[in-house]
């Protein structure tokens, strides 16, 4: 089972629309969680990251975490073609010297 | 804040030669971190280090892999003989000694490697 598991996509939306990325991982105690994107040939850049249960929102980006279901997702609001990215979910292991873990990534996909 | 800097962005070479990157941290961050990834997959750790000190190696790293952060600030990672398997991103990344969720990873641009 691999640590980090991420849809591999593509994930196909028109633009305004509502994308939702979404993430688990194996390890309960797991204990920071990223998000990353990533355009074709650049490196990540981090969007956003959550290590409470609940909703954090930062603009038009909203990260969701349920540690009893192992799980984390990411909401893109009022998504544009420039949105259209590999997004990565990562994961900081526990003991891990802030070493993250990440998933394949999820290729979305924003067309007009 | 310069960012993460890495070289060369490009490398080309002959399966059995050896390479040689470098990566410039952001100056004030004390964690740098190697990473590599293939085409379709997510990033992979490879080593870890708090200022000079090396405190860990993925089981990825074989022993034709070497790392080094002389003085805690650039870092080279060096790859002996070099083979195909071996064309891949690799990625660097900083980040500061705080905790976990006030520390994430920067990541530069990497340097693309092709061994033919």
């Amino acid at each position: 089972q691999k640590e980090v598991e991420q849809n591999s996509g593509p994930l196909s939306v028109p633009e305004g629309a509502i994308a939702s990325l979404n993430c688990t991982y194996s390890d309960r105690g797991s204990q920071s969680f990223f998000w990353y994107r990533q355009y074709s040939g650049k490196s990540p850049e981090l969007i956003m990251f959550i290590y409470s249960n609940g909703d954090k929102e930062d603009g038009r980006f909203t990260a969701q975490l349920n540690k009893a279901s192992q799980y984390v997702s990411l909401l893109i609001r009022d998504s544009q073609p420039s949105d259209s990215a590999t997004y990565l979910c990562a994961v900081s292991i526990t003991g891990g010297y802030n070493k993250l873990i990440f998933g394949a990534g999820t290729r979305l996909a924003v067309h007009p | 804040d310069t960012g993460v800097s890495q070289n060369p962005r490009h490398k080309i070479t002959k399966r059995g030669q050896n390479v040689t990157f470098r990566c410039d941290p952001i100056s004030e961050h004390n964690r740098l971190y190697w990473y590599r990834q293939t085409l379709g997959q997510g990033p992979e750790f490879l080593t870890y280090f708090q200022n000079e000190a090396q405190l860990e190696k993925s089981r990825l790293l074989s022993d034709r892999f070497s790392a080094e952060r002389p003085k805690g600030s650039f870092s080279t990672l060096e790859i002996q003989r070099t083979e195909q398997g071996d064309s891949a991103m690799y990625l660097c990344a900083s980040s500061t000694g705080q905790a976990v969720g006030n520390s994430p990873l920067h990541f530069g641009n990497g340097t693309r490697l092709t061994v033919t």
